[in-house]
């Protein structure tokens, strides 16, 4: 079965730092996507970033950047410049059955960072 | 474009009582999912719609929830009786149908569930 593993429940980060987040995967399937998501305090879950497991290069999208390591099963999550706004909970999520009709997304536990200033 | 939008945003009710939750998807979406969120957790999958067929409704706990999706655009989800570990945010969220590369789910802001 797929799984996707966050073991950081919480992180600090220093204002203008750059933070990992990390996420670990599991599935037998060839062809997967990975997405990032983030929770602020109001609930709405806000997409940040998408790689697909035949991607050759890591995505990136302005401050976010996705260090996917395929044989590692890993796909961590790297915010650079942090800014008190990236404070929230932050969700590392895999696509069930990719290619299939159902476009399900199984989401890890979620990690929770705190940026002081 | 509007985002996908869920109404009440908050609801306390008595165990064995009745709730119901409203969403309307992105203009154009023809898939729409209900996640469940408990405390702590990441979101569950609880139904997904294309159009008004039900594509997965596998985590549904059929014997209390309900949801519908009668015209292809909004959606309803129910339960009926609520139970004290259905608290819970119901997230909805819709997306362009198909299961392959970056297609994004767009999510609301959630409607929060407390049952006492």
């Amino acid at each position: 079965a797929q799984k996707i593993t966050q073991t950081q429940p919480g992180m600090f980060v220093q204002e203008k730092e750059a933070v990992t987040l990390d996420c670990t995967y599991d599935t037998s399937d060839p062809s997967y996507g990975l997405f990032w998501y983030k929770q602020p305090s109001s609930g709405e879950m806000i997409f940040l970033i998408y790689q697909g497991s035949y991607d050759q290069q890591n995505a990136t999208e302005g401050r976010y950047s996705l260090n996917f390591q395929k044989a590692r099963k890993s796909a961590n999550l790297v915010i650079s410049a942090s800014q008190l706004g990236d404070s929230a909970m932050y969700f590392c999520a895999m696509r069930e059955n990719y290619g299939g009709a159902t476009n399900k997304l199984i989401f890890g536990t979620g990690t929770l960072l705190a940026v002081q200033p | 474009e509007a985002g996908v939008a869920q109404s009440p945003r908050y609801k306390i009710i008595e165990k064995r009582q009745s709730v119901a939750f409203w969403c309307n998807p992105i203009s154009g979406h023809a898939t729409l999912y209900w996640y469940q969120q408990i405390l702590g957790q990441g979101p569950k999958l609880l139904i997904q719609f294309q159009n008004n067929g039900v594509v997965d409704d596998s985590q549904l706990p059929k014997d209390r929830f309900s949801a519908e999706r009668l015209k292809g655009v909004d959606s309803t989800l129910k339960i009926q009786p609520a139970k004290l570990e259905d608290s819970a945010v119901y997230l909805c969220a819709s997306s362009w149908p198909g299961g392959a590369g970056a297609n994004v789910l767009t999510f609301g802001a959630g409607s929060r569930l407390t049952v006492l």
